[in-house]
């Protein structure tokens, strides 16, 4: 099975910091990639699919790039709400792995 | 409202079993593929099973297999999950979600907590 890594496992930053989370796959799955972000004590939101696609409604400042194995997800200037956990998945073929997630908080 | 609601959740004793139940709404579920994730406490996501429009096709983590079954009615607009022989480590939060074709896990349910303890 391909695993998924993410790093770095936590980061802390000052608020409209520029934040990078990388996320890679032990083996190429395309661009079969998404990104969730999952605010303590709530429910996982997708933010971005197809590695680069914005889902409806998320802002802007969320980012997303690579592809086969590598990706990266691009927080462009750090607001208090998204202070969170951030977690990588595949979606290609099963089993559709999660990465261990990143969590951010606000330095 | 589109919105899943999941029920079913409890305290079971090793070795039990569970059924649990989304209930879609605001929305009719044919057309997507249906999935559980589930949380354990204080850890991360963790997908359990899928199973496609027509339920055709289901698939399962290494964890569950065997042990648990997907099942969904979509006259119902409903997704199951039938959990057997139960284990201490399958205590989590377990999550029902859709798939839109092309896309990954975009609607998700509130979640339904399941422990499994003597």
């Amino acid at each position: 099975d391909i695993q998924m890594t993410q790093s770095p496992s936590s980061l802390s930053a000052s608020v409209e910091d520029r934040v990078t989370i990388t996320c890679r796959a032990s083996q190429g799955i395309g661009n079969y990639l998404a990104w969730y972000q999952q605010k303590p004590g709530k429910v996982p939101n997708l933010l971005i699919y197809a590695a680069s696609t914005l889902q409806s409604g998320v802002p802007s400042r969320f980012s997303g790039s690579g592809s086969g194995t590598d990706f990266t997800l691009t927080i462009s200037s750090l607001q208090p709400e998204d202070v969170a956990t951030y977690y990588c998945q595949k979606y290609d073929t099963p089993p559709f792995t999660f990465g261990p997630g990143t969590k951010v908080d606000i330095k | 409202e589109v919105q899943l609601v999941e029920s079913g959740g409890g305290l079971v004793k090793p070795g039990g079993s569970l059924r649990l139940s989304c209930a879609a709404s605001g929305f009719t579920v044919t057309g997507y593929t249906m999935n559980w994730v589930r949380q354990a406490p204080g850890k991360g996501l963790e997908w359990v099973s899928s199973i496609s429009s027509g339920s055709s096709s289901k698939y399962f983590a290494d964890s569950v297999r065997g042990r648990f079954t997907i099942s969904r009615d979509n006259a119902k607009n409903s997704l199951y999950l039938q959990m057997n022989s139960l284990r201490a480590d399958d205590t989590a939060v377990y999550y029902c979600s859709t798939r839109t074709p092309g896309m990954a896990f975009d609607i998700w349910g509130q979640g339904t907590m399941v422990t499994v303890s003597s």
